[in-house]
């Protein structure tokens, strides 16, 4: 198994509502990451778990709320949303954690919408 | 401040041409550059990566070069083939893991 999964693929929500994003790699990567990409943007580093631990939050909003329960998992809760929050979620893994030169390997997204 | 810049938006080269992307970086601890390609409604794909401490690396028609000094990396793609039309990112970082990627190059392969 060689890919990066994303569940959903699309997903619309409310402000008020709480919902999760998923994210699964089989290939015994160490480091697992979330983007938010824009149109027309480049992707932005927005958390990386190294060794099942977070190791980089980039400032983010406490609205977003990082979870891996496993090597393999990544999650990302979301409450409370803003509709400036609407993006393309971006899941990726990469075989090392820091320390090591290595590349990241990307699922195809979740597109999410917020009303 | 965007630390990693494409500063051609959009290229289109004829099939069996050579497609040039140019990437240009500010940081000078930057020291591993990767090149991805992304489809519409997919995530992006690892094409190739190169390190400082080599100038160039390729792999079949993907060639990436690496010139320190001036802080630019381009990747070359000989010969284009319409199934290379995508948008080309180019993202540069170091051992922590962190990448920072560029605005991206659309690139069209004509027939």
């Amino acid at each position: 198994d060689t890919e990066v999964t994303q569940t959903p693929k699309h997903l619309v929500m409310g402000m008020t509502n709480k919902k999760s994003l998923k994210c699964e790699q089989h290939m015994g990567h160490r480091a697992m990451y979330w983007y938010k990409q824009k149109a027309k943007k480049p992707p932005e580093l927005m958390f990386v778990y190294s060794y099942e631990k977070l190791s980089i939050n980039e400032s983010v909003p406490s609205r977003f709320s990082p979870e891996c329960p496993n090597s393999s998992l990544l999650n990302l809760h979301l409450h409370a949303l803003q509709p400036e929050d609407s993006a393309l979620y971006l899941c990726a893994s990469s075989q090392f954690g820091q320390g090591a030169y290595n590349e990241q390997f990307f699922g195809p997204g979740t597109r999410l919408t917020v009303l | 401040d965007q630390q990693v810049k494409q500063n051609s938006p959009s290229l289109s080269v004829q099939e069996g041409r050579i497609s040039i992307l140019n990437c240009d970086y500010t940081n000078s601890m930057f020291d591993y550059f990767l090149w991805y390609k992304k489809y519409p409604a997919e995530g992006p794909t690892f094409l190739i990566s190169i390190s400082s401490i080599k100038d160039k690396n390729e792999d079949g028609r993907f060639t990436v070069f690496l010139n320190k000094s001036a802080k630019h990396l381009s990747l070359h793609i000989v010969p284009s083939q319409p199934g290379d039309s995508a948008v080309y990112f180019c993202a540069a970082g170091d051992t922590g893991n962190q990448f920072y990627f560029g605005t991206g190059t659309s690139l069209t392969v004509i027939p």
